[in-house]
């Protein structure tokens, strides 16, 4: 019963690297959200997936990208890393929208740029 | 203003005693509420959604009072694994879904 399965857990980046935050899900969930989360802050939401081929951004997009080629990935692509994405980022997925469904999430990656 | 708002805290209470969190929003068209739950370094898991007429699971209770914007989250009987971060969440319709920052909670022996 895995749920959502982010990988990896941990990574240091070199300012202007680039590298690809994985998610995946086995609930069949259509709605799928990356979030980052720094101290002190309520969780952020990056871009959000209803379907397969189907993403938004969020509140907080950019310096990142997206794609959902099926139900269960979601990754996140960072391009040109900068200190300022520095976080701890979560995936998650709902069954419905996330204002009326409560969220699953993975259990983070932390990320640090340096 | 915040859209979300809660007491950082942290709150230190012994075991056994009742601790209550609240926490503000601004948006009067939210739509629906939630409390979760963050240990330290974890992901956020959901402690309990927050219904009109309040609603209670065990030792914890939900309350929302819609005409003053705030939820509240009551905990009875507090125990040593009740500590962690207490995430209120307020969704506002579609996928507009604001996380306060959260409330600590330190239970001791």
């Amino acid at each position: 019963n895995a749920g959502v399965t982010q990988t990896p857990k941990f990574r240091i980046l070199k300012i202007g690297q680039s590298m690809t935050l994985q998610c995946t899900q086995d609930m069949n969930h259509n709605y799928m959200y990356w979030y980052r989360q720094d101290p002190g802050m309520g969780l952020k939401l990056i871009y959000y997936s209803v379907g397969a081929g189907i993403t938004d951004k969020g509140e907080v997009p950019n310096g990142y990208n997206v794609s959902r080629s099926t139900t269960e990935d979601f990754p996140l692509r960072l391009e040109l890393a900068a200190p300022s994405q520095t976080s701890v980022y979560f995936c998650a997925s709902s069954p419905r929208t996330a204002a009326n469904s409560p969220l699953h999430f993975g259990n983070g990656t932390r990320l640090t740029v340096t | 203003r915040k859209e979300v708002e809660q007491d950082p805290g942290p709150f230190n209470v012994p075991e056994g005693a009742t601790v209550a969190f609240n926490c503000t929003y601004s948006n009067s068209a939210s739509q629906s509420f939630f409390w979760y739950r963050q240990d330290c370094r974890k992901e956020p898991k959901l402690l309990m959604s927050v219904y009109s007429s309040g609603n209670e699971d065990g030792r914890f209770t939900a309350q929302l009072n819609r005409a003053s914007q705030y939820i509240s989250l009551l905990i009875r009987d507090s125990k040593l694994s009740d500590s962690a971060t207490y995430l209120c969440v307020v969704g506002a319709g579609g996928f507009k879904t604001i996380f306060g920052a959260g409330t600590r909670l330190f239970v001791k022996a």
